[in-house]
This record gives structure tokens, C-alpha cells and sequence, in this order.
């Protein structure tokens, strides 16, 4: 079986940086995902890591460890528009997305 | 503009009523999927398709049902065995399947509510 973990709630200041760890168990592994989630929308694409190491893309960055079975989502110079939920997602061996069950973002002014 | 549209956006069904779902993309996408969101928690598979007329169950396909007869559709039946049916249901689709890709785009769902 699958299963991720992730922190259920992160608070921070506008301007603030805040990193959302995931730490994975997978039978079968190709990569990790992230994807925001605002109130009552769709789920987006973030960023995928399938290598060591981070992958920067704007305000946000990702992190890959697979020998630690591990990534974080870092986001920096936080925005109102940031407050969202942030779910990690592992791509199995075949081919499907295994999800965890959301960070929830608040940004305050 | 090419993407994933559902419809409705909100269903209100009569419990021991079965109901359909649609989801069309015209992204020209191999792949689709078909998940369930409660409050809180993150996605969890219902069915995904790799190509037309084949799909296969995920991890809780138990009082649903799926057809896909053309590669721009794929409808979910929420039938009356389904317990708990109630919920926020996402198509997505990708590339394609068996190549792996990554990034699943989804649509804007659909909140079904059973009395």
C-alpha cells in the first residue's frame, strides 16, 4: 500500500516563507507532485520532482530526497492569494496519483 | 480554449437514486480519472481510463460505474449502492497513462449532495 504524510495546517505572515514536508511509503515510486487547491476549485499543478534535489519555479521551489522518502514544497514571499490547500502526491509505478490529505495554507496580513 | 469541463456544478439526488456525472476534456488527453473529495481530506481514485472503451477500478470503485466510449468522455455513475455518496467528485486527465506524465489537469467538479 501507499500512504503520505503531511502537516493538516501551516499559518504565516504575508511576505513569510513557509515549507510543507511530505514524507511518503510507496510500494512502487516515480515521482512526487504538488498541486494547490483553493476553496471549492480544482486541484492545479504545481511542480514534479522525480530526481534529488530542489526545482525552483517562481516563488516556489521542491524538494526530492527518494532515499529518505521525503519532499517539501517551500513557498516564499507569501501572498493572500497563497492561502489555499497544498497536497502532495506520489506517481505510482503505474502511472496513477496517490494523494495526501492536504495542507491548508492561512496567510494573514 | 482546450480543458475539462463538468457539469453540473452542484447535484442534489434523492437517496436510492442512481446519477451521472459528465466529464468532457478536449485537451486530446489518453488518460482520465474520476475522484472523490470529503471535506478535509485529499483525492481518492474512483476509476481511471487509459484509452477508449478500457478502464479499471481504483482504489474505491465499490457503487460506481464508468463507460468510455469516446476519448473526449467520460461519465461516472454514482449508483444506489454507493453508501456514502454525498461528496465532491474531479475529473482529471493527462498525457497518457503508460508514459507516466506527471500532470493531471483537472476540472472544476461537481458537488453532489444525497438525502
Amino acid at each position: 500500500g501507499q500512504s503520505l504524510e503531511q502537516p493538516s495546517e501551516v499559518t504565516a505572515v504575508e511576505g513569510a516563507i513557509v515549507q510543507i514536508n511530505c514524507t511518503y511509503q510507496t510500494s512502487g515510486f516515480y515521482g512526487l507532485s504538488w498541486y494547490q487547491q483553493h476553496d471549492g476549485g480544482a486541484p492545479t499543478f504545481l511542480s514534479y520532482n522525480a530526481l534529488d534535489g530542489l526545482e525552483e519555479t517562481g516563488r516556489f521551489s521542491s524538494f526530492l530526497s527518494r532515499s529518505d522518502s521525503y519532499g517539501y514544497l517551500l513557498l516564499q514571499e507569501l501572498q493572500m492569494k497563497d492561502s489555499a490547500s497544498y497536497f502532495c502526491a506520489v506517481t505510482d509505478s503505474w502511472g496513477k496519483l496517490q494523494f495526501g490529505a492536504g495542507t491548508q495554507v492561512v496567510v494573514t496580513p | 480554449d482546450g480543458g475539462i469541463t463538468q457539469s453540473p456544478k452542484y447535484l442534489f439526488r434523492k437517496e436510492g437514486q442512481n446519477v451521472t456525472l459528465s466529464c468532457e476534456q478536449n485537451l486530446n488527453h489518453d488518460a482520465m480519472y474520476w475522484y472523490r473529495q470529503d471535506p478535509g481530506q485529499g483525492l481518492r481514485l474512483i476509476y481511471y481510463s487509459q484509452i477508449v472503451n478500457d478502464f479499471q477500478k481504483g482504489d474505491i470503485a465499490e457503487g460506481y460505474s464508468v463507460s468510455r466510449e469516446k476519448k473526449e468522455s467520460f461519465p461516472l455513475t454514482v449508483t444506489s449502492a454507493q453508501k456514502n455518496p454525498t461528496a465532491f467528485y474531479l475529473c482529471a486527465s493527462s498525457i497518457d497513462l503508460a508514459g507516466k506524465t506527471y500532470e493531471q489537469y483537472f476540472g472544476p467538479g461537481t458537488r453532489l449532495t444525497v438525502t
